[in-house]
């Protein structure tokens, strides 16, 4: 079991630019999650999906935020356009419906200069 | 509405000391709770779990966490401190849809 893949590992980008990150599930898991963690904030819950479904999108912080999770073995979460103030590590986490609590993917470092 | 709040931003403690992480929890339900370490630039991985079943917890590295419905508490001990132990530290509770709550961390910082 490889775990919760995510890609890049490290992102820098200028600001205004189209940001994609990848998720990539354990195979089996149909709950997957995106997290945004920093300093100031703590790990902020933006965006879960079940089974291919997002459920609830209330912690996306703006409308330059979407995610999508096209199958079981992929998402992407996309800021476009990107702006310093996203500089943050987004992590990916998936579980199975019937097993409490879930598994991180390392997360991506994006920094927006 | 499920929430819970980790007592200490920073801990510090001596290598082969005890080791005390306080998490307090509310939930409208009967939770399931969660403590994750972050190791310096890592995702967050499984210290151990309570879903319901024997109110003291073990996980791995030896920690070990006690269900308090009573108290609403959740803390985090170990015996002995080590230095690989260092890290920060996150306290979950369960939410719907498998959703996790998680506290605003504690950091252990350990010195020999």
């Amino acid at each position: 079991d490889a775990g919760v893949i995510q890609s890049p590992r490290h992102e820098v980008t200028e600001m205004g630019q189209e940001v994609t990150l990848r998720c990539k599930p354990i195979s089996g898991h149909n709950s997957l999650f995106w997290y945004r963690q920093t300093m100031m904030r703590g790990l902020e819950l933006l965006i879960y999906f079940n089974n291919n479904v997002p459920i609830d999108d209330s912690g996306m912080p703006e409308d330059r935020f979407s995610a999508k999770m096209p199958n079981a073995s992929f998402s992407t979460l996309k800021i476009q356009p990107s702006e310093p103030r996203d500089s943050a590590v987004y992590f990916c986490a998936s579980s199975r419906q019937d097993e409490n609590g879930y598994t991180f993917g390392s997360g991506t470092r994006l920094t927006v200069v | 509405a499920q929430s819970v709040t980790q007592l200490d931003s920073h801990v510090s403690v001596s290598e082969g000391t005890p080791v005390l992480l306080r998490c307090n929890y509310s939930s409208s339900y009967s939770p399931s709770l969660f403590w994750y370490v972050q190791h310096p630039n890592k995702g967050l991985q499984l210290l151990l779990k309570y879903t319901s079943a024997a109110t003291l917890v073990k996980g791995i590295n030896g920690f070990e966490a006690e269900f308090k419905k009573s108290e609403t508490s959740f803390h985090l001990t170990k015996p002995s401190a080590h230095m690989s132990d260092a890290a920060e530290y996150f306290c979950a509770v369960s939410g719907g849809y498998n959703k996790l709550i998680f506290g605003a961390g504690t950091r252990l910082a350990v010195h020999p």
